[in-house]
């Protein structure tokens, strides 16, 4: 079956950096755009970024350019997605999730179980 | 990029319908594909609704999704509501320069 198995828990610093894992297993891994979206605690879903399937090319959400890179290995089905220079506010939640389609408006039908980032001093 | 605005908070009892809207700020609704998802308490969110009214498999029909282009809008129906649909409900389009854009979310009670 479909999964998608993130990295656990992290706490840094402000100013650090992190990166996030995401292993994708039970479906042709190179088939399908990735999606990272975050959620602050008892907030809104936030999308970040996404990466094709050729994992050449990533689009990031304006407000994270330059902070955000997205990139995975294909020799173990892994994306992951690094944000540095973390503030208190990136605290949240943080999904990969699949995208099932290659239409203009994508259906974000498997998500990874997420991974808490917590930044704090 | 355009807005989705959904009601912050909706409330029904057991076995009635409810309905969530989610408008768009600028642009025609029907010029993109909505999708609708579910996050119960705890959980990851999941997908309930896609292309507007089209239901993933193993999503009860008690879900339903449509447009309402004259108030350019979607909105998604829950009819005979049980106490496990709680939780928080986003639509989600498309824009120009973002290809996710997400409603900011309807939490739902069922008292």
């Amino acid at each position: 079956q479909v999964q998608l198995v993130q990295s656990g828990a992290e706490v840094k610093k402000p100013g650090a950096s992190v990166k996030v894992s995401c292993r994708a297993s039970g479906y042709s891994f190179a088939d399908y755009n990735t999606h990272w979206v975050r959620q602050a605690p008892g907030q809104g879903l936030e999308w970040m970024g996404m990466t094709n399937p050729g994992g050449d090319r990533s689009t990031y959400a304006g407000k994270f350019q330059g902070r955000v890179t997205m990139t995975r290995d294909t020799s173990t089905a892994t994306y992951y997605m690094e944000l540095s220079y973390l503030r208190s506010e990136d605290t949240a939640f943080y999904y990969c999730a699949r995208d099932l389609t290659f239409d203009p408006s994508p259906i974000l039908d498997y998500w990874g179980q997420g991974t808490l980032v917590t930044v704090s001093s | 990029n355009f807005v989705l605005t959904q009601p912050h908070s909706v409330s029904e009892s057991p076995g009635k319908t409810v309905t969530i809207s989610c408008t768009r700020s600028s642009g025609n609704m029907a010029s993109s594909a909505v999708q609708w998802y579910q996050q119960r308490p705890g959980a990851v969110p999941t997908n309930i609704i896609y292309e507007d009214k089209e239901r993933p498999s193993g999503v009860p029909d008690r879900f339903s999704g449509s447009i309402n282009s004259s108030s350019n809008s979607a909105s998604l129906t829950i009819s005979g509501l049980r106490t496990e649909d709680e939780g928080y409900y986003f639509c989600q389009s498309d824009g120009s320069d973002h290809p996710v854009i997400f409603g900011g979310g309807t939490k739902l009670t069922v008292l």
